[in-house]
């Protein structure tokens, strides 16, 4: 079975400061870990994803994001946040193997303040 | 760029009556899924398609939910007959033919936003 956590519901941060959202993860089998973004009244846009190689991930809209096997972990950062990052940020998991359905945290809402 | 579409984007319906969400993968997309979220909580699985099957279904998905690709373009969820618990946004999504080592992923629609009363 697959879970993931999301520590933070919400994060307020100031405009152009750095922001880190924390995402944990547990899973009995190998997984592919994601990032989506959720803007109001809209659907879920893929940010990033880490599949194999480097542990270090970039993303759209200038996100990143290491995945650390030892603490099973994957968090989002950007060294300097848009007011336009303000939405709801979402980590997921998937085993490598089988029908790949998405396994999601509760989400972080990040909230950037002019 | 292609998009999974979804119709209606909100829809009303009274306690025990049956609804249907529609959606509409891209064209070349051979995997088919429903998520829902109750406002305020995290997005959860309900099912997945693949072949004109289901390939995987949560605990969610009980006997009140059926899936269905009527005409090669349309997938829809329906429910029975809906219960007050049902109300959530539900996104239909979708993803390309699995290439061996390649993971494929899965594109999203705006969702539908189910309201019972």
């Amino acid at each position: 079975a697959q879970s993931v956590t999301q520590l933070d519901s919400q994060v307020p941060v100031f405009e152009e400061a750095p922001v880190e959202l924390r995402c944990n993860y547990s899973s009995s089998v190998s997984v592919y870990l994601f990032w989506y973004v959720q803007y109001p009244n809209q659907g879920l846009q893929l940010l990033l994803k880490y599949l194999s190689g480097s542990t270090l991930v970039k993303g759209i809209n200038g996100f990143e994001a290491e995945f650390n096997k030892s603490q099973t972990s994957f968090h989002l950062r950007k060294p300097s946040v848009h007011i336009s990052d303000t939405a709801e940020y979402f980590c997921a998991v998937t085993p490598r193997t089988g029908a790949n359905n998405l396994f999601f945290g509760t989400g972080t809402r990040l909230t950037v303040i002019p | 760029e292609p998009e999974v579409t979804q119709t209606p984007s909100h829809q009303v319906t009274q306690m025990g009556q049956e609804v249907i969400l529609r959606c509409v993968p891209i064209s070349n997309h051979l995997y088919f899924y429903w998520y829902r979220q109750i406002l305020g909580q995290k997005v959860e699985f309900l099912v997945s398609f693949y072949n004109n099957e289901i390939s995987e279904k949560s605990e969610i998905f009980d006997d009140q939910f059926s899936v269905e690709r009527p005409d090669g373009s349309n997938f829809t969820l329906k429910i029975r007959s809906t219960k007050l618990e049902d109300s959530a946004m539900y996104f239909c999504a979708s993803s390309p033919r699995k290439v061996t080592g390649i993971y494929q992923p899965q594109h999203f629609g705006d969702g539908t936003r189910l309201s019972i009363l």
